[in-house]
């Protein structure tokens, strides 16, 4: 059974603050992903990987980078945390290949991330 | 532009009636499309996805070219559906990336 490990569960942080947020698949999967997900606004892409250093900005990458030195693990930053960034955080993996819809994507548990 | 659009953000219904969640899609290509279901305190998961044609928990879902609809439907709902329910829409096959609705919470009551 593949397992997304989110490093924290709950965050606190200050404003201002660097943040980092870890993810780690077991899967050997190539295409890592982070959403973000608010009520009303459902989940909005961040930032995805396709590879080791590879990265490509999603719908919402403003305030944030990501970091991907090793296949298993995807990692995101906030460079200087703001308020509006108070949300939850969803890693997410997928294998690659020519037609990754043929498997589903695979889920964190998420990080509760509140930033005062 | 590449969009879903769930209207709904709570359906309430009571146990035992049909239900039916509201997906709505705009792509020009040929879409992939996914029901994803997060149940309270578990990680988001797939329920369905429109090429596999399955029903699944008794919950299908026909996606309709025409009306770029991709609805679930449930004949009658059980209590432990209470959910939150998004749809999905995949237009990059070689990546797995994927465009999510606004979600629809599901209250099923007793």
């Amino acid at each position: 059974d593949v397992k997304v490990t989110q490093s924290s569960r709950y965050l606190v942080k200050r404003t201002g603050e660097k943040v980092f947020l870890e993810c780690v698949q077991d899967m050997d999967h190539e295409n890592m992903f982070w959403y973000r997900q608010d009520p009303g606004l459902g989940l909005r892409l961040i930032y995805f990987s396709y590879d080791v250093k590879m990265k490509e900005k999603g719908d919402i990458p403003e305030g944030y980078s990501v970091s991907r030195e090793k296949k298993e693990r995807f990692s995101l930053i906030l460079e200087s945390a703001s308020t509006n960034q108070t949300s939850m955080y969803l890693c997410a993996s997928i294998g690659g290949g020519s037609f990754s819809y043929n498997s589903p994507l695979h889920f964190g548990n998420g990080t509760r991330l509140t930033v005062t | 532009a590449q969009r879903v659009t769930q209207p709904e953000k709570l359906l309430s219904v009571f146990k035992g009636a049909p239900v039916e969640l509201k997906c709505n899609y705009s792509y020009s290509g040929s879409p992939e499309l996914f029901w994803y279901v997060q149940y309270s305190r578990q990680r988001l998961q797939l329920l369905l996805r429109h090429i596999s044609r399955e029903s699944i928990k008794g919950f299908t879902a026909d996606l309709n070219k025409g009306e770029t609809s991709f609805h679930l439907k449930k004949p009658f709902a059980q209590e432990e559906d209470s959910a939150m329910y998004y749809c999905a829409l995949g237009t990059e096959g070689n990546t797995g990336k994927l465009i999510f609705g606004q979600g629809t919470t599901l209250q099923v009551k007793p």
